[in-house]
């Protein structure tokens, strides 16, 4: 099986532009969520999408979105870029059916920078 | 909300040698699994072991072992022999009953192996 593919891999904006990432899944996982990673602030939580629907949402202003599409595969979009923005966006294909034992299986991210 | 402590940002470690990289964690839920993942540099993050709670037994994966307290809500990762391709970040994860797919990270512990 193909593992999580995310695109671009490296980008750089500059303040006020947005930003839209992808993110394919691993086939047959329904669920894809959103991390970003800042040095010293380890992953954070921004979404989790599962079957075209939000299901749970992190601690982000509204400048950060997302959406999945009936293929799974999610977007996400970051609008008004700040300087703070900068950061590795992770995102993870899960297997719901797999309960509290399933684990995230990771793509290799999405670095942007923001000038 | 659920918090995930590592408090050792660095650790080095000879070849060879055993290292154990620390993790505690909050939670008043009695349903959860703690996880650890590995993100060597510039690559995707990779599970390493996971930990479910009601299991007494410390899960153990070839050289990575985990001593699960519960009560002191302490995860601690022991690495035994280790190698060259072990140096990466580690982080320590907490998914439970309550908080569906999101897990919760901690801030991570950079692992250097000195040959």
């Amino acid at each position: 099986k193909a593992g999580v593919t995310q695109t671009p891999r490296y980008l750089i904006k500059t303040r006020g532009q947005q930003v839209t990432l992808s993110c394919s899944p691993i086939s047959g996982h329904r669920s894809v969520s959103w991390y970003q990673q800042t040095p010293g602030q380890g992953l954070q939580f921004l979404f989790e999408y599962f079957s075209e629907t939000q299901r749970n949402k992190g601690n982000f202003p509204g400048r950060f979105s997302g959406r999945q599409f009936s293929n799974s595969r999610s977007e996400m979009n970051v609008s008004t870029l700040e300087l703070g923005d900068s950061a590795l966006y992770l995102c993870a294909s899960s297997d719901r059916d797999r309960g509290l034992a399933g684990e995230l299986f990771f793509g290799e991210g999405s670095r942007l920078t923001v000038l | 909300a659920q918090t995930v402590t590592q408090s050792q940002p660095e650790m080095s470690v000879q070849e060879a040698e055993t290292v154990t990289l620390s993790c505690t964690y909050d939670t008043s839920e009695s349903d959860y699994y703690l996880f650890w993942y590995k993100q060597p540099p510039s690559r995707q993050m990779i599970l390493v072991i996971r930990q479910e709670a009601y299991k007494q037994q410390n899960a153990t994966e070839n050289r990575f072992s985990v001593n699960f307290q519960k009560a002191a809500k302490s995860f601690s990762l022991k690495i035994s022999d280790s190698q060259l391709g072990d140096a990466a970040m580690y982080f320590c994860a907490y998914r439970g009953s309550n908080t569906g797919n999101q897990f919760y990270f901690g801030t991570g512990t950079s692992l250097t192996v000195i040959p």
